[in-house]
C-alpha cells in the first residue's frame, strides 16, 4: 500500500458542484500539504498543515478549503467548481524539518479532476 | 520573490551526459531539492543539497552555489527511462517552491 493515499484517482464534475479530495498518510508526518499541477505553471500550493489545529493559505487558496481531521488525513474542497480547477491535484506529506534544515516531502499518486 | 528558473524541455540522447539548470533567488531557501516525475504520476525525490558542491548518487549528481543561486542535476548514462520531468524546488522553513520543471527527452 501507498504511504501516501488520494482518493478519487479520477474525477469529473460540473461547474457549480461541490467535491472533496481526500488524503490519508501511514508515514506518520505531522505536516500536509496540497498542491495543483497545471501543464507549464509547475506545482503550487494550496494549503498546507502543520498539524490538526495548525491550517495555512498558500499561494493559491482561493476557491478552495481545507480539513485536518487528524495526523493522517488532509482533505482538500471545492465548494463550488469551475472550469479552470481542472488540474492535477497532489498530497504531500513531511516530517518536521530536520537539524540539517531540510525536510523531503512525499508524494500520494494524485488525483485528476475535470470541471465541465 | 522566490522565484525558480530552469529550462522547459531538453533533449539528450541515450548513454550520454545531460546537465539541467536551476536559478533561483537566493534569500529564502535553506537548500535545493530535486524531484523526478514521470507523466501523470506523482514526483519522487532524487536529491538534496544544502551545502555548496556536488552530491553524487549513482548515476544522478546535484550540485549547489548558495552565492550564484545556482543548481544543477547531472544524469550520466541516460537510458530511456529517464525521460520525465525533473523538477528543481527551493527549500523553505515551511514549504517547498518548485520551479515549472524540464521535461527531458532521452532518444535512441
Amino acid at each position: 500500500d501507498a504511504d501516501v493515499t488520494q482518493t478519487p484517482r479520477n474525477r469529473i464534475t460540473k461547474t457549480g458542484k461541490r467535491i472533496m479530495l481526500e488524503c490519508s498518510q501511514t508515514k506518520g508526518h505531522d505536516r500536509m500539504y496540497w498542491y495543483r499541477q497545471d501543464p507549464g505553471l509547475g506545482l503550487r500550493l494550496i494549503y498546507y498543515s502543520f498539524d490538526v489545529k495548525d491550517i495555512n493559505k498558500g499561494e493559491i487558496s482561493d476557491g478552495y478549503s481545507v480539513s485536518r481531521q487528524a495526523q493522517a488525513k488532509f482533505s482538500l474542497s471545492l465548494e463550488s467548481a469551475i472550469p479552470n480547477q481542472t488540474a492535477l491535484y497532489f498530497c504531500a506529506t513531511s516530517d518536521r524539518v530536520r537539524p540539517q534544515g531540510y525536510t523531503e516531502a512525499f508524494f500520494g499518486q494524485g488525483t485528476r479532476l475535470t470541471v465541465v | 520573490g522566490q522565484n525558480i528558473d530552469q529550462p522547459t524541455e531538453m533533449t539528450a540522447t541515450e548513454g550520454a551526459i545531460v546537465q539541467i539548470n536551476c536559478t533561483y533567488q537566493t534569500s529564502g531557501f535553506n537548500g535545493l531539492f530535486w524531484y523526478q516525475q514521470h507523466a501523470g504520476e506523482a514526483p519522487t525525490f532524487l536529491s538534496y543539497n544544502v551545502l555548496d558542491g556536488l552530491e553524487e548518487k549513482g548515476r544522478f549528481s546535484s550540485f549547489l552555489s548558495r552565492s550564484k543561486g545556482y543548481s544543477y542535476l547531472l544524469l550520466k548514462e541516460l537510458q530511456m527511462k529517464d525521460s520525465a520531468s525533473y523538477l528543481c524546488a527551493g527549500a523553505g522553513s515551511y514549504q517547498l517552491t518548485f520551479g515549472k520543471g524540464t521535461k527531458l527527452s532521452v532518444i535512441p
